[in-house]
């Protein structure tokens, strides 16, 4: 299994121009997970999918952020016009949502994307 | 909401003995789950271990432990015979039982000195 693949591992663009951040799952797991890791904010989530529905979108910072599905086994983050502020490492995780106690559901992360904007 | 503290932001140990690095939560739930998650320089988020609440037992994986005090909302990690390699940031996690989302503490830096 190759795990969570994220793309790019690094962008460097300027302000205003549109980022695109691609997430690929791990076959078979069915919820996909989107963080932001900064020095000062830690580890934040910005939007959660099961079985490609957007179940939680609370943390995505404003409306230059979108998240999608196509489909089940891809995901990406958009930021348009992204901002200095924007500059972060973004992880994308996936999980097997289960139902039981299990303990199945564990978070895989991706290696993350680290994007710059100046 | 949960909230998930961790209250150092740096350890240090050395080789071959023993660190404990601390997690405190805060919840109403009576259900859900604890990690500990370890980011080396590479940036990787690895599992280091996992806990569910319903179990009295403290979880191990070779040598790393942990101390599950549910009554205080405690959840420390050992490592012990440290390894140069387990240098990384430890993060602490807790997931509610009905949702898959994670909400992570701040980080504790470990270094570990030959």
């Amino acid at each position: 299994d190759a795990g969570v693949i994220q793309s790019p591992r690094h962008e460097v663009t300027e302000m205003g121009q549109e980022v695109t951040l691609r997430c690929k799952l791990i076959s078979g797991h069915n919820s996909l997970f989107w963080y932001r890791q900064t020095m000062m904010r830690g580890l934040e989530l910005l939007i959660y999918f099961n079985n490609n529905v957007p179940i939680d979108d609370s943390g995505m910072p404003e409306d230059r952020f979108s998240a999608k599905m196509p489909n089940a086994s891809f995901s990406t983050l958009k930021i348009q016009p992204s901002e200095p502020r924007d500059s972060a490492v973004y992880f994308c995780a996936s999980s097997h949502s289960g139902t039981d106690l299990s303990g199945a559901n564990v978070l895989t992360f991706g290696a993350g994307s680290r994007l710059t904007v100046l | 909401a949960q909230t998930v503290t961790q209250s150092q932001p740096e350890m240090s140990v050395q080789e071959a003995e023993t660190v404990t690095l601390s997690c405190t939560y805060d919840t109403s739930e009576s259900d859900y789950y604890l990690f500990w998650y370890k980011q080396p320089p590479s940036r990787q988020m690895i599992l280091v271990i996992r806990q569910e609440a319903y179990k009295q037992q403290n979880a191990t994986e070779n040598r790393f432990s942990v101390n599950f005090q549910k009554a205080a909302k405690s959840f420390s990690l050992k490592i012990s015979d440290s390894q140069l390699g387990d240098a990384a940031m430890y993060f602490c996690a807790y997931r509610s039982y009905n949702t898959d989302k994670l909400i992570f503490g701040t980080g504790t830096r470990l270094q570990v000195f030959p």
